[in-house]
């Protein structure tokens, strides 16, 4: 089946510090990635997203590579902030061809803790 | 412009109960997806509506049902609660215009079964 599995919480980091947090996907057909952030009290926003393979996405200082030979979207940031303390969540979509259209599967969540 | 906006914030029931959970997507929205958040769990796909039709369905029991109304609203409704429909129900809405359309989720309703 179609599922996302991504590294366990939580993460602490140090401001200033390199963020990586590990997302490795199975899916049937070609899906388009994608990390959310949901930050306390709030809905999920997109946070970047990669719609085929080799694809990079990009905000925010945030970055994630698509990789289909890995089947990996692991999630960098250079240097975090406090401010990016959240829970992440990767998730997939299937393209039509494959079903599922514009429905997201996530993974569990992992949530990030930044201390100054 | 407001995003999506669900009602209500936060609902305590009791279990065999029904509840009625609304959400209205942002503007210009025609589509609108249910998602359920277990505690410490990553969101799953109820159903999707467009056009008053559900077009998608997950892997939920028929106690789960849903309805969208001309303005594109929605409401999700549960049937015969369990404790185990304890969660956060995200509603997310979209344009229907190609699978890359972005999401925009709304803040959720909190639903506790005592």
């Amino acid at each position: 089946g179609n599922s996302v599995t991504q590294m366990e919480g939580p993460v602490t980091l140090s401001e200033e510090a390199f963020l990586t947090i590990n997302c490795t996907y199975t899916a049937t057909g070609y899906p388009s990635l994608f990390w959310y952030v949901q930050y306390p009290g709030e809905g999920l926003q997109l946070l970047l997203k990669a719609t085929k393979a080799d694809d990079k996405g990009s905000n925010k200082g945030f970055e994630a590579t698509y990789r289909k030979e890995t089947t990996s979207f692991h999630l960098e940031k250079g240097s975090v902030q406090v401010s990016d303390s959240a829970v992440y969540f990767c998730a997939l979509s299937l393209t039509p061809f494959s079903g599922g259209y514009n429905k997201l599967i996530f993974g569990a969540g992992t949530r990030l803790a930044v201390h100054p | 412009d407001a995003g999506v906006t669900q009602s209500p914030t936060h609902l305590i029931k009791t279990r065999g109960q029904q509840v009625t959970l609304r959400c209205s997507p942002k503007s210009g929205h025609d589509t609108v997806s249910w998602y359920q958040q277990a505690l410490g769990q990553g969101p799953q796909f109820i159903f999707q509506y467009y056009e008053e039709e559900e077009r998608q369905r997950g892997n939920f029991p028929d106690r789960f049902s849903g309805h969208q109304f001309p303005n594109y609203s929605s409401e999700l409704n549960v049937n015969a609660l369990l404790l185990g429909d304890s969660a956060l129900y995200l509603c997310a809405s979209s344009y229907n215009r190609g699978p890359y359309e972005k999401l925009f989720f709304g803040s959720g309703t909190q639903l506790s079964v005592l």
